[in-house]
């Protein structure tokens, strides 16, 4: 599986977008990218995923790059209750098959 | 309400016992997994069953059993043989075609 890399933490005002960046330069041709997010002492919650194509929910929007390196989940209108820690996950597939989680950002 | 429950939240041990923690679902879902949690880290893989009676270890088995006799429970056994058990367990459940995984509520476990 291809490796991510996250700042390990990031500050946003409130009622502001919260632009969480995450570079997979090794992402492979089948490889998903997944966003969880993880509360203070809670499970991880899942956000967002998405191949090629940018996608949104109501949520959140996730940004992919034309060359899949890197990507960008957006929390449009972000609240104190938005404080968690994120996770930018590559897999190698669609489903929710085992996941790698790093160390994520703190916003 | 649909849901996976994890209990108990809090579990102390002393150093040699075995200690089972406990995850149920009812969201009729054939995957379940198990994740331990270290301070300031990321999640790491125990074991994952994608179906009934089946299991495969994950990225940090050793010193760790489970059973999945049933499809809503998946039992996790922490041994003595666990160098480090003390740690905060999360078990999550899946449909194989979904496309998230679901979380339960945790249970951190001390070992003295």
């Amino acid at each position: 599986d291809a490796k991510t890399t996250q700042p390990p933490s990031m500050d946003c005002a409130e009622g502001r977008a919260a632009n969480l960046p995450c570079n997979h330069s090794t992402i492979s041709g089948n490889e998903y990218v997944y966003w969880y997010r993880q509360i203070h002492s809670q499970g991880p919650q899942y956000i967002i995923h998405g191949l090629k194509n940018n996608e949104t929910n109501e949520m959140a929007s996730l940004i992919i790059t034309e060359d899949r390196k890197s990507s960008t989940l957006i929390l449009p209108h972000a609240t104190l209750r938005d404080t968690a820690v994120y996770y930018c996950i590559v897999s190698e597939t669609g489903t929710a098959s085992k996941l790698t989680f790093g160390t994520g950002t703190r916003l | 309400d649909g849901g996976i429950t994890q209990s108990p939240k809090y579990l102390f041990r002393k150093e040699g016992q075995n200690v089972t923690l406990s995850c149920e679902q009812n969201l009729n879902h054939d995957a379940m997994y198990w994740y331990r949690q270290d301070p300031g880290q990321g999640l790491r893989l125990i074991y994952y069953s994608q179906i009934v009676n089946d299991f495969q270890k994950g990225d940090i088995a050793e010193g760790y059993s489970v059973s999945r006799e049933k499809k809503e429970s998946f039992p996790l056994t922490v041994t003595s043989a666990q160098k480090n058990p003390t740690a905060f367990y999360l078990c999550a459940s899946s449909i194989p075609t979904g496309t998230e995984q679901y979380f339960g509520p945790g249970t951190r476990l001390t070992v003295t």
